[in-house]
C-alpha cells in the first residue's frame, strides 16, 4: 500500500515568509509525528498526534511553529515568519499506536 | 529526560569488514530501542528493534542486543557490503502514558568501500 507522503519535497522561501508543509500518513494509522533533521541538531521531535487526544507539542522550538491534523488524517505543519535557522528537512511519520513508525521522504526547507 | 548517545562518525570500512556502532541511552523506566537507517537519497526506515532487556533485534545481517545493565544497544554486522553505506540512527521510545515519540542519537555515517 501507499506509504507516508509529504509535500512539497523541496521548499525555498525568503526570511519572514510563512510556509506550510503537508503530510499524508498511512491510511488507518492513529499516530502522526513531525520531526526535524538539521546539521546542527540532528533528528529532533517536534509534535505528536494520537487519535483524538490533545497533541504533544513539547518539541516545537518556538510559537512560530504550529501543526494541525484534520479528520485524524492529513497534517499540516506551519512555520510563520521563517528564519534561516528553520532550514532543515522536516520529516513526518505515522504509526498504528506504539508499533513501528513509518517515515515519509521529508520536505527540505531552505530559508534564504 | 530521555537521550541517546551514539558513536560519532564518519566510519569508513572495506567490504567484508566487521562493523560496530556504539549506542548508549538514558531513560526512565523500560524504553524500547531501535536502529533506523537512512540510505542515500531515501527516507528513514526501521532496521531492527528490541522491546525489553536481553532481547536481540536482527535484520539484514545486523544485530543489536538490549543491555539494561550497561544501558546500551550497540549495532553490529559481521561482514559489511557496499550496499550497507548509509546513516544509522539509534533511537528510543519510552512509551510513557501513550507517548510514543522517538528520541534519536546524532547518527553515524558509514561508508563501505569495495
Amino acid at each position: 500500500g501507499a506509504g507516508v507522503s509529504q509535500s512539497p519535497s523541496n521548499k525555498v522561501t525568503e526570511k519572514g515568509k510563512d510556509v506550510e508543509l503537508r503530510c499524508d500518513p498511512i491510511s488507518g494509522h492513529t499516530a502522526l509525528y513531525w520531526y526535524r533533521q538539521s546539521l546542527g541538531q540532528g533528528l529532533e521531535f517536534l509534535i505528536y498526534f494520537q487519535g483524538n487526544s490533545a497533541p504533544d507539542k513539547s518539541g516545537l522550538p518556538s510559537d512560530r511553529f504550529s501543526a494541525e491534523r484534520t479528520g485524524g488524517s492529513v497534517s499540516t505543519l506551519t512555520i510563520q515568519r521563517t528564519q534561516q535557522e528553520d532550514s532543515a528537512v522536516y520529516l513526518c511519520a505515522s504509526s498504528l499506536g506504539r508499533e513501528e513508525q513509518f517515515f515519509g521522504p521529508g520536505t527540505r526547507l531552505t530559508v534564504l | 529526560g530521555d537521550s541517546v548517545t551514539q558513536m560519532e562518525g564518519p566510519v569508513t570500512l572495506s567490504e567484508e569488514a566487521f562493523l560496530t556502532i556504539n549506542c548508549t541511552y538514558t531513560a526512565t523506566g523500560y524504553p524500547s530501542l531501535f536502529w533506523y537507517v537512512q540510505y542515500p537519497g531515501e527516507g528513514l526506515q526501521l532496521l531492527l528493534k528490541a522491546t525489553k532487556a536481553d532481547d536481540k533485534g536482527s535484520n539484514k545481517g545486523f544485530e543489536a542486543t538490549y543491555r539494561k545493565e550497561t544501558t546500551s544497544f550497540h549495532l553490529e554486522k559481521g561482514s559489511v557490503q557496499v550496499s550497507d553505506s548509509a546513516v544509522y540512527f539509534c533511537a528510543l521510545s519510552s512509551f510513557r502514558s501513550n507517548d510514543y515519540k522517538l528520541s534519536f542519537g546524532a547518527g553515524t555515517t558509514v561508508t563501505v568501500r569495495a
